[in-house]
Formats: structure tokens, C-alpha cells, sequence
């Protein structure tokens, strides 16, 4: 069974403050995926990779960067965090390109005051 | 662009009715065809897949045939149980775009002993 791991599990910041979340996966897959989960839009990508130093734009990526540092790690930053940024986010993996399976995280639960 | 539509909202039902949450895709040529369940406080989990017309996805009682035809991958389920209780996902790989899921709203499953 994949693992894939988040932290932190639930943030709370202020407008215009600095948030890291973290995502690591340990099945050596090559895709990693960022996504928002929101009342009445389910799932939108915001950021996605194929491989370390890789990153794609996703469907809603602005507000948002992230960093693949290797092959297990996949970091999504919001560097002035906004109220609109409230939401769950969830990282996946999946070991090829579109047509594998998706492995998803637990999620990590922000909050923006 | 690649679009899923879904049964909206919420779906009640009892113990051992049957189940059928519609999806309906646009997209050009033959996308694969998902479906994703969420159990609370989880992140979404593969159900089962299909990449070819007629073709019959399958798992843990669940099932949806491909129909180019009708642009379908309807989710069906005999006689659902109260564990059967979620929110499903309807996804299509995109067709122009490697490595990237498009997700439907999700639809809520509440079922009653």
C-alpha cells in the first residue's frame, strides 16, 4: 500500500503570513500532486511534479508555489497567505503518468484569519 | 477544456438500495475514466478505473461501464450498506495534458440502517 505522509495536519496564520506544507512519500513514485478541497469545487490541482527540481502548473496555481526537493518531498508555499487560501489540502502520488492510480495523503486543514 | 459533471449534492438511501451516482464527461478522444471515494476525516481513495469503450470498471461492489456514446461512467451499486457512507469522485485523466486527473464535484453518499 503507498504512503504518503503531510504535515501539519491543521495550521492556523494571519493574512499575509508565510506557510509551508509538507508532503513526503516513500514508494518512489515520480508524480506528486498538490490539491484544494472545497465546498462545491472538490478537488482542483494546484501544483504538480514528475521528478526532483520538476514542477508543472496546475489548474489553480496562483497564490501558491512549491519545490520538489527529491523524489519522496513536495513542498506547497504560500508566501502572503490570504483568507481565500482557507481550505484542505491534500498531496498525492502515483508512480506513472495519468492512466496510475492516484495515492493520496490525510490532508492538512488551513485556516487563514 | 476537460470537464467532469456529476450528481450533485447529496444521494440518501437505505440499507440495501440501489445506487447510482451519474458522471458525465467532455473531452476529446478516449480520457480514462476514475472513480474516487473519501471516507471522513480521509483523503480520497482509488475505487477502480476504465480506459476503453464498454469497458466495465469494478471494485467492493461497485461498478461503472464506459460509454463514448453517451460520454458516461455512471457509479452503480446493487444493495449499499451504511459503511458504503462517503463522498465519490468522478475524475478523467486529461487528454492534452500528461499527468493531471480533472476531478467532479463529488457527490455525498449518506446511507441509513
Amino acid at each position: 500500500e503507498a504512503a504518503v505522509t503531510q504535515s501539519p495536519r491543521n495550521k492556523v496564520t494571519v493574512t499575509g503570513g508565510n506557510v509551508t506544507l509538507s508532503c513526503r512519500q516513500t514508494n518512489s513514485h515520480n508524480y506528486m500532486y498538490w490539491y484544494r478541497q472545497d465546498t462545491g469545487h472538490g478537488l482542483r490541482l494546484i501544483h504538480y511534479s514528475y521528478g526532483a527540481g520538476n514542477l508543472q502548473i496546475g489548474d489553480v496555481p496562483d497564490g501558491y508555489k512549491a519545490t520538489r526537493t527529491t523524489q519522496e518531498d513536495f513542498f506547497l508555499l504560500l508566501e502572503l497567505a490570504s483568507p481565500s487560501q482557507t481550505s484542505l489540502y491534500f498531496c498525492a502520488s502515483s508512480p506513472d503518468w495519468v492512466q496510475d492510480t492516484q495515492y493520496f495523503g490525510p490532508g492538512t486543514r488551513l485556516l487563514v484569519l | 477544456g476537460d470537464s467532469v459533471t456529476q450528481t450533485e449534492g447529496q444521494v440518501a438511501l437505505s440499507e440495501e438500495d440501489f445506487l447510482t451516482i451519474h458522471c458525465n464527461y467532455s473531452a476529446s478522444g478516449y480520457p480514462a475514466l476514475f472513480w474516487y471515494v473519501q471516507y471522513p476525516g480521509e483523503g480520497p481513495q482509488f475505487l477502480f478505473r476504465a480506459s476503453r469503450d464498454k469497458e466495465k470498471g469494478s471494485s467492493r461492489g461497485f461498478e461503472a461501464t464506459y460509454d463514448k456514446g453517451t460520454t458516461s461512467f455512471h457509479l452503480r451499486k446493487a444493495s449499499v450498506q451504511e459503511s458504503d457512507s462517503a463522498v465519490y469522485y468522478c475524475a478523467l485523466g486529461k487528454t492534452q495534458v500528461v499527468g493531471q486527473l480533472t476531478f467532479g464535484r463529488g457527490t455525498r453518499l449518506q446511507v441509513y440502517a
